[in-house]
């Protein structure tokens, strides 16, 4: 069955840069038309759509985030890669990625997500 | 960037009623670019609804989609205790950016 982990640091400091891992298995990055995305949700607050990677190596991005956000893909690892510089204490979130098909226009299958908490 | 918007904000409801959520789009959403998750607290968003009306799978018969355009529905027909929670509407343009609306807290009356 299908399931995405997300791993990283729970504690990072203003500027750093954040690196998060998305590990999945259930299906595969190399299969036409697969995609993982990033999503993040700061606490009490809703759901920000962040970057998306594609089976053929597209790549997507937050128009408001675009310059701080980066997104990889290992295939042979199964791992999905999102890194974000200068972090800010306003980027304290909750982090998830999720599955998506590009001819299904929706996340099916989410991580339990990773709770970033920026602070000096 | 498509902005949406959900309404109401809190729904206070009590089990056996009906609630009808809100998501206005500030430009025309395809049918099949609306998609509808319920979160509970410290989980993930689970999907409920996609392409504005079509059920996921497992998800009760009680939740249902509408709408077009700029107006899209999400009924609960008869709420179970376990349907309060917060409901997102999100839209998935021709490509991305994607939006996902503030989100409806339906909570216990």
């Amino acid at each position: 069955q299908v399931s995405l982990r997300e791993s990283g640091p729970a504690l990072v400091k203003p500027t750093q840069t954040l690196t998060l891992t998305c590990t999945f298995s259930g299906f595969s990055l190399s299969t036409s038309g697969m995609c993982v995305s990033w999503i993040r949700q700061p606490p009490g607050k809703a759901l920000e759509w962040l970057a998306r990677i594609d089976w053929d190596d597209d790549k997507y991005y937050s128009t408001s985030l675009r310059t701080r956000l980066a997104i990889s893909k290992d295939t042979s690892k199964n791992q999905v890669v999102l890194t974000v510089t200068n972090m800010d204490p306003v980027d304290t979130a909750t982090y998830f990625c999720a599955r998506m098909s590009a001819s299904r226009n929706y996340f099916d299958y989410w991580g339990q997500g990773t709770l970033v908490t920026v602070s000096s | 960037e498509i902005v949406l918007t959900q309404s109401p904000a809190t729904l206070s409801l009590s089990p056996g009623e009906r609630a009808t959520l809100s998501c206005g789009a500030s430009q025309s959403v395809r049918s099949s670019h609306l998609a509808w998750y319920q979160q509970k607290p410290g989980l993930a968003p689970r999907l409920l609804i996609y392409d504005a009306s079509s059920r996921a799978a497992g998800i009760p018969n009680r939740f249902s989609g509408s709408g077009s355009g700029t107006d899209f529905t999400l009924t609960i027909s008869r709420l179970e205790p376990e349907d309060f929670a917060v409901y997102y509407c999100q839209q998935f343009g021709a490509s991305p950016p994607y939006t996902f609306g503030q989100g409806t807290r339906l909570e216990i009356k």
